[in-house]
């Protein structure tokens, strides 16, 4: 996966909780796309983030999720007050033009 | 709005057999076409793209994939499948003035029997 790293690989959180994934692209990588793959659907885009800028969060869900890339470290996309709904496996890609993304292993979150 | 459209949501060929999976797309200006693999339990690996210039795009292990304006197609093919084949493969595409967001197709399973 071309060295896109995300953590955890797998999460459980209890139906209120809040949930943190992590994504972190390659060095040089100035893009992060999310996407969200859930059971038996395909995939489904997010958000686009740049550097401490938001390009399009048209795939983001109104209320409950957000997501960061701040000037120094990781990408964050975060679920509060989780559903068991969000169960799914959350993919983000790195990239330094549109078509070159590469994607990471993913996080697979588990509401219970 | 643009979409893909994926023929067969599971795919069946056996060992040495022509591999042919299906990709349709809509779109009102000329889109990036791609197909990435999807292992069990990982992430999606890139197989090929097309952005532009020749339309037969040659991608890794053996696959290869032909853009027909006309048809508006970007079906997959691999002339001998391996058991290490199997796995779920997505058509996608970009949008040229839609920014980078990636839309997926609903993916086709591919198993391959000895």
């Amino acid at each position: 996966n071309a060295g896109v790293m995300q953590n955890p690989r797998h999460l459980v959180r209890r139906r209120g909780q809040e949930a943190r994934l992590r994504c972190s692209p390659m060095k040089g990588h100035s893009h992060v796309y999310w996407y969200r793959q859930l059971p038996e659907e395909g995939l489904k885009f997010m958000v686009y983030l740049q550097k401490e800028n938001i390009i399009d969060e048209s795939g983001m869900p109104k209320e409950r999720f957000s997501a960061e890339f701040p000037k120094e470290g990781p990408s964050i996309l975060r679920i509060q007050q989780v559903v068991r709904g969000d169960s799914a496996a959350y993919f983000c890609a790195g990239g330094s033009v549109s078509y070159e993304q590469y994607f990471g292993p993913g996080t697979r979150l588990t509401v219970t | 709005a643009q979409s893909v459209t994926q023929l067969g949501s599971h795919v069946s060929v056996s060992e040495g057999a022509l591999v042919l999976l299906r990709c349709n797309y809509s779109s009102s200006v000329p889109p990036y076409l791609f197909w990435y693999v999807q292992y069990p339990n990982q992430g999606l690996q890139l197989l090929l793209k097309y952005t532009t210039g020749a339309t037969l795009v040659k991608g890794i292990n053996g696959f290869e994939a032909e853009f027909k304006k006309s048809e508006t197609s970007f079906h997959l093919t691999k002339p001998s499948a391996h058991m290490s084949d199997a796995a779920e493969y997505f058509c996608a595409v970009i949008v040229n003035n839609q920014g980078g967001k990636l839309i997926f197709g609903q993916g086709t399973e591919l198993s391959v029997k000895p």
